[in-house]
This record gives C-alpha cells, sequence and structure tokens, in this order.
C-alpha cells in the first residue's frame, strides 16, 4: 500500500528566503507525482505535475524535482512572499483506479 | 471553462439526517474523483466514477455512504444517518482522462465542508 510522506509537518520562515518542501512515497511505481497548494477553507489549487519519465518542472518561483527510484520529490520555492503561505500537499498516481495518494502536507508561513 | 463546482460549500446536519454532496466536473471531464479530508488527516481517496459507472469504491465505507454519477447532472455523495465522524472536507476531482492515459492531472472543487451537530 502506497504511504506518502511529507517534511516538515510545518515550517515559518522569513519573506525572501529560498526554502525545500519534502515528499517521500513507499512505492516507486508510480505514474506521475503532483504538487498541490490548499488555502484554509478551500481547495486544492495544483502547482505542478511531473511525470514518471520526468526529473523536473518549473512554474514561475517554483520548481519542483523527481526522484522515482529513491521515492523522493522537493518543491523548491524560491524568494520567499508572504503569499506563498499555504499548506502543500504531495500526492502520487499510481497504477490503479484508486486515485491520488495524499501526503499530509507542510503548513508553510513565510513572515512579512 | 468553469472549474470543478460543489455544492453546498458547508452543510450542517444533525445526527442521523441525510446529507448530499454535488459535484459538477469541470467541461469535457467525464472522470470523477471523491476525496475526504478528515481534521488534521491528509485527503484519502473515497470513490471514482465514469459517467453511468462506479469504477473503484475502494475507499468507501461499506454502510451508509453511496455514490453517482448520473448520465446528465451533477455526481452526487450521499451520506445516510450520519455521524460525528462523518464531520470533514469532501473534495471532489475531475479529469478528462482516465487512470489509464498519462499525464492524467486532476482539477480539485473548492470542497464541501460537512458538520454534524
Amino acid at each position: 500500500k502506497q504511504e506518502v510522506t511529507q517534511i516538515p509537518a510545518a515550517l515559518s520562515v522569513p519573506e525572501g528566503e529560498n526554502l525545500v518542501l519534502n515528499c517521500s512515497f513507499t512505492d516507486s511505481a508510480i505514474y506521475n507525482l503532483q504538487w498541490f497548494r490548499q488555502d484554509p477553507g478551500k481547495g486544492l489549487t495544483s502547482l505542478l505535475l511531473i511525470q514518471s519519465s520526468q526529473r523536473e518542472q518549473t512554474s514561475g518561483r517554483l520548481n519542483a524535482s523527481l526522484d522515482k527510484s529513491s521515492g523522493r520529490s522537493t518543491l523548491y520555492i524560491a524568494a520567499s512572499q508572504p503569499g506563498d503561505s499555504a499548506t502543500y500537499l504531495c500526492a502520487v498516481e499510481g497504477g490503479g483506479a484508486d486515485g491520488l495518494t495524499f501526503g499530509k502536507g507542510t503548513h508553510l508561513i513565510i513572515q512579512p | 471553462n468553469a472549474g470543478v463546482m460543489q455544492n453546498p460549500r458547508h452543510l450542517v446536519r444533525r445526527r442521523g439526517q441525510e446529507a448530499r454532496l454535488r459535484c459538477s466536473p469541470m467541461k469535457g471531464h467525464s472522470h470523477v474523483y471523491w476525496y475526504r479530508q478528515l481534521p488534521e488527516e491528509g485527503l484519502k481517496f473515497m470513490v471514482y466514477l465514469q459517467k453511468e459507472n462506479i469504477i473503484d469504491e475502494s475507499g468507501m465505507p461499506k454502510e451508509r455512504f453511496s455514490a453517482e454519477f448520473p448520465k446528465e447532472g451533477p455526481s452526487i455523495l450521499r451520506i445516510q444517518q450520519v455521524v460525528r465522524g462523518d464531520s470533514a472536507a469532501y473534495f471532489c476531482a475531475s479529469s478528462p482522462l482516465g487512470p489509464g492515459y498519462r499525464p492524467h492531472e486532476a482539477f480539485f472543487g473548492q470542497g464541501t465542508r460537512l458538520t454534524v451537530v
């Protein structure tokens, strides 16, 4: 059974810092990995999707990497801003029809 | 092209009542997934549906919960005789492709927050 772990569970940093969020998964037989952002009381916004054949994806100040063989992904946020404060979720899709397996998320606070 | 629409956004039910949660997928999407997010927990898969078919319901509790995605209209997640433990955020996601096709990106709705009192 796939398990996804995100470290750290919470992170608070001053504005302007670069930071890294970590995600690990136990079964490397995945088709893709997706990073989401969730704001309090809101839905999920997809940030980046990395297919299993890819090593990384970039969107603006965000860069996500994938090392499928070791079961790890990182989300790098450059020059953090207070508007980046949210919970960041990592999710993987396996070969079945049972949707995405999510981690519990990293709660990020960027201090102005 | 509107996103995935869920309603209501907030729903309060007394113990023993029924809860109906609706999800309209994005235009052109025929694959719908329901997830549940319990307090302090990650999102957990419940059920995957295509039009008029339940494909995988391995994450759905065996009793009181049911889901449908009719030919016309939204997908419905129905919870009968709700209990306090059903209080959670329920999210719907839609996709234009099934899990046999890659990439398979899921688009999520805003969720329905169910509170059982």
